[in-house]
């Protein structure tokens, strides 16, 4: 299972737009690259999942390069409520592949 | 989206006994669904995977005699956590891939959690 290496914490201030990159250096051909938003006591919330290249929905963009070493969340414009710890999750689809957590990045979002 | 669904939100419950708790996928059928644990300011723990009508595979380290997962249909996965001790105090969610990935990508869904203190 690839590991992710994320940046244990960022502040920004609202209206900003918030970077957060992901390293996962062993990423295997059919893992998928999917992203997480975590409140205090409530479970991850999808936020955006993609294979290569830009995937860009309605909350975020996610940007990966050709190697796909990495990955990098693109959060437009954030506001006070973007305020939470951000996931960044590799795996394969179907069957029995499991979703492994590592630390997290903890979003500080300042008025 | 996909909802998943835990209840009881919140359980307390004494020291030795039971407590269950349900994950239910609401729109859709799971083929897989997997048990986490996580502990305040602390990441996700994957306790176990289970798959519908098998027994349930368990990380290293979680006790499977302790915590009994039953995954008796494509939309409803439980956990139980048997003789409960102050050190199972934690807040356990649930994640359930959709069985037509076709429609829903690779994405997995996950509950609003549930919070269990033992006393």
């Amino acid at each position: 299972l690839a590991k992710t290496t994320q940046p244990i914490s960022m502040d920004s201030y609202e209206g900003q737009e918030v970077n957060i990159t992901c390293s996962h250096n062993n990423i295997a051909t059919n893992d998928y690259i999917t992203w997480y938003q975590q409140f205090p006591s409530q479970g991850p919330r999808f936020i955006i999942q993609g294979y290569k290249t830009k995937v860009t929905n309605e909350v975020a963009s996610l940007f990966i390069p050709a190697d796909r070493k990495s990955s990098t969340l693109s959060l437009p414009r954030v506001s006070l409520s973007d305020t939470a710890v951000y996931y960044c999750l590799v795996g394969a689809s179907g069957g029995y592949n499991k979703l492994i957590f590592g630390a997290g990045t903890r979003l500080a979002v300042h008025p | 989206g996909a909802v998943v669904s835990q209840h009881p939100s919140r359980v307390i419950c004494k020291s030795g006994t039971s407590v269950k708790i349900e994950c239910r996928s609401l729109d859709f059928q799971a083929t897989t669904m997997f048990w986490y644990r996580q502990f305040p300011k602390q990441s996700l723990m994957l306790m176990a995977t289970s798959n519908e009508g098998s027994k349930a595979t368990y990380e290293q380290g979680v006790e499977k005699d302790k915590f009994l997962i039953n995954h008796a249909s494509l939309t409803l996965s439980t956990l139980t956590v048997t003789s409960a001790h102050p050190e199972d105090s934690s807040f356990y969610i649930c994640s359930a891939r959709p069985r037509d990935r076709a429609n829903s990508g690779n994405t997995i869904y996950f509950g609003e959690g549930s919070w269990l203190t033992v006393v």
